[in-house]
């Protein structure tokens, strides 16, 4: 089956440092993948997507580029900023008919000041 | 643009008790499904519809029902609420299920404590 592995959290940063969150995958199909984010008390938004091999997604300075050799989805931003504190989840969709998100476990990221 | 809606946000039950949990959505979007969210276990899906009539499990059905009377709304019951089910709950929807690169749009979700 399909399942999604995520570095274990929580992260703690200082402002401006660099973030990397690291996302591996097993599929049964082609995956698309997908960041999303939990903000407090928040539902998940999606923060980037990449559908096929070497695409990169981005979004408000994060990016995650699509690793097909290595099963990988890593997500990163040079400078992070107090306001990206959140629960991060890397996810995929399978492309093998299947309707259901598998999520990895979530990592939380606390950016101080 | 309402997007999907959940109610209650915060809810308290005794054992036993049963409930519903109440998602719609104004995209008219096809596809829905209800997550439960557990500190250190991610997001786990309970039941997923892909049209109004169609449901199926997830990977954690057991103490829950749905229906999907309608394309808006996939409500989720409690049928005797047992204190493993203290959660925080997601409803999502997608426009297409069978399409890959569908994004998923999720509700506030709603806490919900067994005691």
């Amino acid at each position: 089956g399909d399942s999604v592995t995520q570095m274990e959290g929580p992260v703690t940063l200082s402002e401006e440092a660099f973030l990397t969150i690291n996302c591996t995958y097993t599929a049964t199909g082609y995956p698309s993948l997908f960041w999303y984010v939990q903000y407090p008390g928040e539902g998940l938004q999606l923060l980037l997507k990449a559908t096929k091999a070497d695409d990169k997604g981005s979004n408000k300075g994060f990016e995650a580029t699509y690793r097909k050799e290595t099963t990988s989805f890593h997500l990163e931003k040079g400078s992070v900023q107090v306001s990206d504190s959140a629960v991060y989840f890397c996810a995929l969709r399978s492309g093998a008919g299947s309707y259901q998100l598998t999520f990895g476990k979530g990592t939380k990221l606390s950016v101080i000041p | 643009n309402a997007g999907v809606t959940q109610t209650p946000k915060f809810q308290v039950l005794k054992t036993g008790q049963s409930m519903t949990l109440q998602c719609a959505q104004d995209m008219n979007h096809e596809y829905m499904s209800w997550y439960r969210q557990d500190p250190g276990m991610g997001l786990r899906l309970i039941h997923y519809s892909v049209g109004a009539g169609i449901t199926d499990q997830g990977e954690v059905p057991n103490g829950y029902n749905v229906s999907r009377s309608t394309t808006e709304d996939f409500p989720l019951r409690l049928l005797s609420a047992a204190p493993s089910q203290t959660s925080v709950y997601f409803c999502a929807s997608s426009l297409q299920g069978k399409v890959r690169n569908t994004e998923a749009f999720f509700g506030q979700g709603t806490r919900l404590t067994v005691v």
